[in-house]
């Protein structure tokens, strides 16, 4: 079954340094999203992007985030400056359409990032 | 206000029993979908089951169904002769709004231990 693959799975990264995420979505899916969640506590939303623009993003998704397509497979998210409160795990995620009855997000792994 | 409450933190159950998971949500969007995923401890999520504001039935898959009462806004998960491996949270998620995005809103989870 197809599936969203993430790397990668756990990064460590000095404060202040940057990072990405990377995400390849299930191939047929047109709907993206970035989730975290930070340990122990639940899931939020950071950011979803359609048609190669972001559609919608929450509070947390200030200007230290950014996500992009650089090609047909990849969904990146980038943290330019780290914070020690950027340490979670996060979620990538894809649908193929929206509202669908069987249409569910599909999550990855997640990455587990670590700032020091 | 909460849009999605799980009211249990934990719950107990013995293999081969059934099990209810609570969840309750708040909207006043007509159309919306309700969703539940499984976090084992290795941290990714699956999806369970998806149940739509005008669906007529209960949804179910497989060992999973989903009591559904759209007047007391709730989404409760059953899990009927629960296993060993069934011990993970378990999430409750809605998606609301018919734009361009989909976000899920996650409740902040159950964690079901099954023991023998």
């Amino acid at each position: 079954e197809p599936e969203v693959t993430q790397t990668p799975s756990h990064q460590v990264t000095q404060m202040g340094q940057e990072v990405i995420l990377r995400c390849v979505p299930i191939s047929n899916h047109l709907y993206f999203y970035w989730y975290r969640q930070i340990l122990g506590q639940k899931v939020e939303f950071l950011v979803s992007f359609y048609n190669n623009e972001i559609s919608e993003k929450s509070e947390i998704f200030d200007d230290q985030f950014s996500v992009e397509r650089p090609d047909g497979s990849n969904f990146t998210l980038k943290i330019r400056s780290t914070k020690l409160e950027d340490s979670a795990m996060y979620f990538c995620a894809s649908s193929v359409s929206l509202l669908g009855a069987n249409q569910p997000q599909h999550f990855g792994d997640g990455t587990r990032l670590s700032i020091l | 206000a909460q849009k999605i409450t799980q009211t249990q933190p934990g719950m107990f159950v013995q293999e081969k029993e059934a099990v209810t998971l609570d969840c309750t949500y708040d909207t006043s969007d007509p159309s919306y979908g309700l969703f539940w995923y499984k976090q084992p401890s290795s941290g990714e999520m699956i999806f369970l089951i998806y149940q739509g504001s005008y669906d007529q039935q209960n949804a179910t898959e497989g060992r999973y169904s989903l009591n559904f009462q759209k007047a007391r806004k709730s989404a409760n998960l059953v899990i009927s002769a629960s296993q060993l491996g069934d011990s993970a949270m378990y999430f409750c998620a809605m998606r609301e709004g018919r734009g361009v995005t989909d976000k899920l809103i996650f409740g902040t989870g159950t964690r079901l231990q099954v023991f023998p």
